[in-house]
């Protein structure tokens, strides 16, 4: 069984640029979630994606949007990068069916600084 | 809304004693609460979880946490620190339907250090 696994694992941008985020998430998971967690902090939860649509979002602004695929693979796109966007970024998979209860698998994360 | 609150950013034991990392949690309605462990650029590995049914879970590596509804507590704790458990440690919370479905808040964090 793969696990979840993210690329790249480092990259550095500058403010201002776009910058595109993957994900695959681990076998059989139907569910794509994104954190950004900052340095000292918790993660965050960006949003959410089951079945290629987004299924809730936290608090972050729209130039934050994603993609799931077909194959469950996941994206995630910031545009008009700013300096508070340095962060380490974490993809967790899920498999959720209904309402039942599930279990999120985390990705090893992209670390992302902005300069 | 639910938040989640982690009492110390700092817990140093040493290699034997009782570990104990404190979270206490704040929900609308009946939560789900995992404890999460993330080692030095890695990410989050889940340690245990409570949904339903026994308020005692038992997780990985000899940790167990207990479901206090009436202290909206869920403590962790392991009876003895191995120097290998030195990592982050995050609580967190997600609702268990609706559209808070599968979103976790977490915790801000707790560092524990384990001395020789």
């Amino acid at each position: 069984e793969t696990g979840v696994t993210q690329s790249p694992t480092h990259l550095i941008k500058t403010r201002g640029q776009q910058v595109t985020l993957r994900c695959s998430s681990q076998s059989g998971h139907n569910t794509v979630s994104w954190y950004q967690q900052a340095l000292g902090q918790g993660p965050q939860f960006i949003f959410q994606y089951y079945r290629e649509e987004e299924n809730g979002r936290g608090n972050f602004p729209p130039r934050f949007s994603g993609l799931q695929f077909p194959n469950y693979s996941s994206e995630l796109n910031v545009n008009a990068l700013e300096l508070d966007d340095s962060a380490l970024y974490l993809c967790a998979s899920s498999w959720r069916v209904g309402t039942g209860t599930y279990e999120q698998y985390f990705g090893p994360g992209t670390r992302l600084t902005v300069t | 809304a639910q938040s989640v609150t982690q009492l110390g950013s700092h817990v140093s034991v040493s290699e034997g004693a009782l570990v104990l990392l404190r979270c206490n949690y704040s929900s609308s309605v009946p939560p789900y609460l995992f404890w999460y462990v993330q080692y030095p650029n890695q990410g989050l590995q889940l340690l245990l979880k409570y949904t339903t049914g026994a308020t005692l879970v038992k997780g990985i590596n000899g940790f167990e946490a207990e479901f206090k509804k009436s202290e909206t507590s869920f403590h962790l704790t392991k009876p003895s620190a191995h120097m290998s458990d030195a990592a982050e440690y995050f609580c967190a919370v997600t609702l268990g339907g609706g559209t808070s479905y599968g979103k976790l808040t977490f915790g801000q964090g707790t560092i524990l250090t384990v001395h020789p």
